[in-house]
């Protein structure tokens, strides 16, 4: 069945510091989207891109969807403790009627 | 601003008995999902509904759960004799357009302890 691989499991970064997370799908998707899930909380839609190639920002994050539309990746610059949580990519199904979610990256920030 | 509604925040059941989880998404939404995370895992589909019927299931969605449209606003999932593996947290989530092609909102979860 579609697999949405994410990496990487786990970054530890000081305050300040970039972070990258890196998904990646087993077939091509319509559109993928970020969600943040905050310790404790629940999934809270960032972004979704649909275009092949195509970047976007939000402030220090950077979303980008690949060329082929299999891979995308989330950037933040400068990263702050408000940051800390698990970013999760998500591609639609196969019958377009659910979201498949990779397996997430958490960040912890070091202040 | 809108937001999906989930009761109870915390369900501590045992073994075997039947459990309701309950949501009311968001008005103007047609399109109704469960999903649930074990601890420190990851989202995983459970069940999508579109006029008053199942559209999906996964494989985890056996015969041991069901989900119901009672009414205009609540959305119901319903575990029949539960397991201790069935522990995890519940969302549920609703899109004003179908599945996977537009934005889900979830919402705060039911964590369900079954001892």
């Amino acid at each position: 069945g579609q697999q949405v691989m994410q990496i990487p499991q786990y970054q530890h970064v000081q305050e300040g510091e970039d972070f990258t997370t890196y998904c990646n799908s087993s077939t091509t998707l319509s559109n993928i989207q970020w969600y943040k899930q905050r310790p404790g909380g629940h999934p809270v839609f960032l972004i979704q891109l649909v275009k092949s190639g195509e970047v976007k920002k939000q402030k220090r994050l950077t979303f980008q969807f690949g060329e082929a539309k299999k891979n995308s990746s989330l950037h933040i610059t400068a990263t702050q403790t408000t940051d800390v949580g698990t970013y999760f990519c998500a591609g639609p199904g196969e019958y377009g009627n659910k979201l498949v979610f990779g397996a997430g990256t958490i960040l912890r920030v070091k202040s | 601003e809108p937001e999906v509604t989930q009761t109870p925040s915390h369900q501590v059941t045992q073994m075997g008995q039947e459990v309701i989880l309950r949501c009311v998404p968001i008005s103007n939404h047609l399109y109704f999902y469960w999903y649930r995370q074990i601890l420190g895992q990851k989202v995983e589909f459970l069940v999508s509904f579109y006029n008053n019927e199942i559209s999906e299931k996964s494989e985890i969605f056996d015969d041991q759960f069901s989900v119901e449209r009672p009414d205009g606003s609540n959305f119901t999932l319903k575990i029949r004799s539960t397991k201790l593996e069935d522990s995890a947290m519940y969302f549920c989530a609703s899109s004003p357009r179908g599945g996977g092609n537009t934005e889900a909102f979830f919402g705060q979860g039911t964590r369900l302890t079954v001892v």
